[in-house]
C-alpha cells in the first residue's frame, strides 16, 4: 500500500526549531517530486516547500532562509527542518507525493504549535 | 491572500449540479496544469482532478474539470450529502516558482 506518515510535530517556543519527517512506504520516494503543505486550524491549505527528482528545491517566500527541505533515499524519507519558528507557522503539516502532475498521495499530517 | 481566487462557498440540493470556479493568471493557470482536491472534515486532502480535466482511478465521473484561459472549473453532478467538503484548486506559478492553492470553497449540500 502506498502511504506517507509524518512525524516530528509538537509544541515549540517562538524562535525554536523542529524537524518534521515523512516516511514513505509502497513506493520509492526519490522517484517523485515531494511537497510539504500546511493548514492552520480552520484555514485553507498553504504550500510550503518542494523538492524535485533532480534535486531542485522551492520554498514559500515566508519560510525561505528558515526552513530546509531534504530527503534521504536510504530511509525512503522526506524531511523539513524548521528554524526560527514563528507563531504564524502553527499548522498541521502534510507531506504529499507528486504524480500525474498533481499531489496524488498525502499523509495524515503532523501538528506544529509555536507558542510561549 | 490566495493568488488563485475561489468563491468561499457554494450550495445546492441533493441530486443537483454545482460548479466551483478558480481564477488565476497567465503565470499559473494560463500556462500550467490545474488540479483539484476534496478535503472532508478532519481528513487529509484527496486528489479529484489532475491535468486540468483528468480523473484519477477511483474518482467517479460525477466530478469533472475544465480550463479556459486563466480560469478553471470543477463540476460536480448528482450531489450527495457525502460531497459536503472543502474544495481547492492548485496550480504551479512559473513567475513565483511556487505552488499556489486557491482559498478553498466550502460546498454545502442542502
Amino acid at each position: 500500500e502506498v502511504q506517507l506518515v509524518e512525524s516530528g510535530g509538537g509544541l515549540v517556543q517562538p524562535g525554536g526549531s523542529l524537524r518534521l519527517s515523512c516516511a514513505a512506504s509502497g513506493f520509492t520516494l526519490s522517484a517523485h517530486d515531494m511537497h510539504w503543505v500546511r493548514q492552520a486550524t480552520g484555514k485553507g491549505l498553504e504550500w510550503v516547500s518542494a523538492v524535485g527528482i533532480a534535486g531542485d528545491i522551492y520554498y514559500l517566500n515566508s519560510v525561505k532562509g528558515r526552513f530546509t527541505i531534504s530527503r534521504e533515499s536510504a530511509k525512503n524519507s522526506l524531511y523539513l527542518q524548521m528554524n526560527s519558528l514563528r507563531a504564524e507557522d502553527t499548522a498541521l503539516y502534510y507531506c504529499a507525493r507528486v504524480s500525474l502532475n498533481a499531489l496524488d498521495v498525502w499523509g495524515q499530517g503532523t501538528m506544529v504549535t509555536v507558542s510561549s | 491572500q490566495s493568488v488563485l481566487t475561489q468563491p468561499p462557498s457554494v450550495s445546492a440540493a441533493p441530486g443537483q449540479k454545482v460548479t466551483i470556479s478558480c481564477s488565476g493568471s497567465s503565470s499559473n493557470i494560463g500556462n500550467n496544469y490545474v488540479s483539484w482536491y476534496q478535503q472532508l472534515p478532519g481528513t487529509a486532502p484527496k486528489l479529484l482532478i489532475h491535468d486540468n480535466d483528468k480523473r484519477p482511478s477511483g474518482i467517479p465521473d460525477r466530478f469533472s474539470g475544465s480550463k479556459s484561459g486563466t480560469a478553471a472549473t470543477l463540476g460536480i453532478t448528482g450531489l450527495q450529502t457525502g460531497d459536503e467538503a472543502d474544495y481547492y484548486c492548485v496550480a504551479w506559478d512559473s513567475r513565483l516558482s511556487a505552488v499556489l492553492f486557491g482559498g478553498g470553497t466550502k460546498l454545502t449540500v442542502l
